[in-house]
Formats: structure tokens, sequence, C-alpha cells
């Protein structure tokens, strides 16, 4: 089955960590997004990226990074310039269009929090 | 003023009632529209797309307004199991294809 996949389901930081969180996705999808959500909050776009090699900053890159190596992966490394990181992460997919907006795919997401 | 706002509710109706959700956004240029819903520590999941006439997916009706910048969705004859959060999903120009924003969301509860 075509889908997208995050690992770990569940993390814990130390202070001065940096973590890696793993999404792959096998629906051929071209672009890649990371969210984050807080409780009660809507997602917040972290970054995106739209052909391999390339990505672009969302609303909150601030202390976290990317990579764009294969299509199918999209690592999100949140630094220990994170200094609130505890969060549910969520990576999505989707095809990209130049004209109107589709539909992002979710993986299950990550749920990090600090020890 | 935000780019797309909810009432967050909760809306809290019986079995079988009939809700709907409003959702209001700002950049009138915007071009997609969807709905997705999101249940207690899980992933969204897309519920509908909004197309300019409204449609119908069998007991869920979305609506857009594009001179109020304003969607809608209907739920009828409510089940237990659409209790969930709905967020509202618009994008926004001219990164079509990229940028979605997405609603805080509506908490719906249905009781028996």
């Amino acid at each position: 089955d075509g889908g997208i996949t995050q690992s770990p389901k569940y993390l814990f930081r130390k202070e001065g960590q940096n973590v890696t969180l793993s999404c792959e996705q096998n629906l051929n999808h071209d672009a890649m997004y990371w969210y984050r959500q807080d409780p009660g909050q809507g997602l917040r776009l972290i970054y995106y990226s739209q052909i391999v090699n390339d990505f672009q900053k969302g609303d909150i890159a601030e202390g976290y990074s990317v990579s764009r190596e294969k299509k199918e992966s999209f690592p999100l490394t949140v630094t220990s310039a994170q200094k609130n990181p505890t969060a549910f992460y969520l990576c999505a997919s989707s095809i990209l269009s130049t004209g109107v907006g589709q539909p992002q795919h979710f993986g299950d997401g990550t749920r990090l929090s600090i020890l | 003023r935000k780019e797309v706002e909810q009432d967050p509710g909760p809306f809290n109706v019986p079995e079988g009632a009939t809700v709907a959700f409003n959702c209001t956004y700002s950049n009138s240029a915007s071009q997609s529209f969807f709905w997705y819903r999101q249940d207690c520590r899980k992933e969204p999941k897309l519920l509908m797309s909004v197309y300019s006439s409204g449609n119908e997916d069998g007991r869920f009706t979305a609506q857009l307004n594009r001179a109020s910048q304003y969607i809608s969705l209907l739920i009828r004859d409510s089940k237990l199991s659409d209790s969930a959060t709905y967020l509202c999903v618009v994008n926004i120009p001219p990164q079509a294809g990229t940028a979605l924003i997405f609603g805080k969301g509506t908490t719906l509860s249905v009781s028996s």
C-alpha cells in the first residue's frame, strides 16, 4: 500500500542534543512538508520541498534543518537551537501543481518530548 | 486578520443531528479549499475538497462562497464516529501546490 511512514512514533530529546525525525513516502509525490502541531493549535509549516535537493523555509524554520537527497525521503532535524521542541511533528506529501493547490497526505506523526 | 478562522467549538450534538461548521479565509486569491478530519492524537486526514459549485459526499456537504470568503461543512445524521476535530484548509497563492494554511479546527462531539 502507498503511504507516508514517519519514525519513530515517540522521541525524547536531551538538552543540547540534535534529533532527526524520519519521513519516507512511496506515493511518488514531488512535494513534501513538515509541520508542527502544539496542543489546541493549528498546524504550522516548518519546511517544505518541491524537488530533490531543494527546500524552502516555512513559517517557523528556526531551530530546524532538513535535507532532500531522495524523492522519497525528507528527514527533519530538530537542533539544540530549538528551545521548545515538545510538539507533534507531522510530515506530509502532495503532487505538485502549478495551478490550484493539491491536498496533502500525512504520515501518522512523531511526538517529541524533552527529557 | 488570521488567514483561516474557524469557530473552535466544541459542538456537542446528539446522534442523528445535523451540524454545520463555518470557516472564513482572508486571501481573496485562494483557489483551493479542503476539509480535513483529525482524531485525537492522530494525523489529519482529507475529508473532502470544496468546489465552487458545492459538493456532497454521502452525509457531508461542502459549500464555498467566494464573495464572502466563506466555506462551510454540513454533516447530516451525525454518527458517534463523526466525533473529531474538523480542519478548514486553504491554499495561499502564488505558491499554489505548496502553501496550504490550516485552521485551528472545530471540535465535534456526538453523543448517544
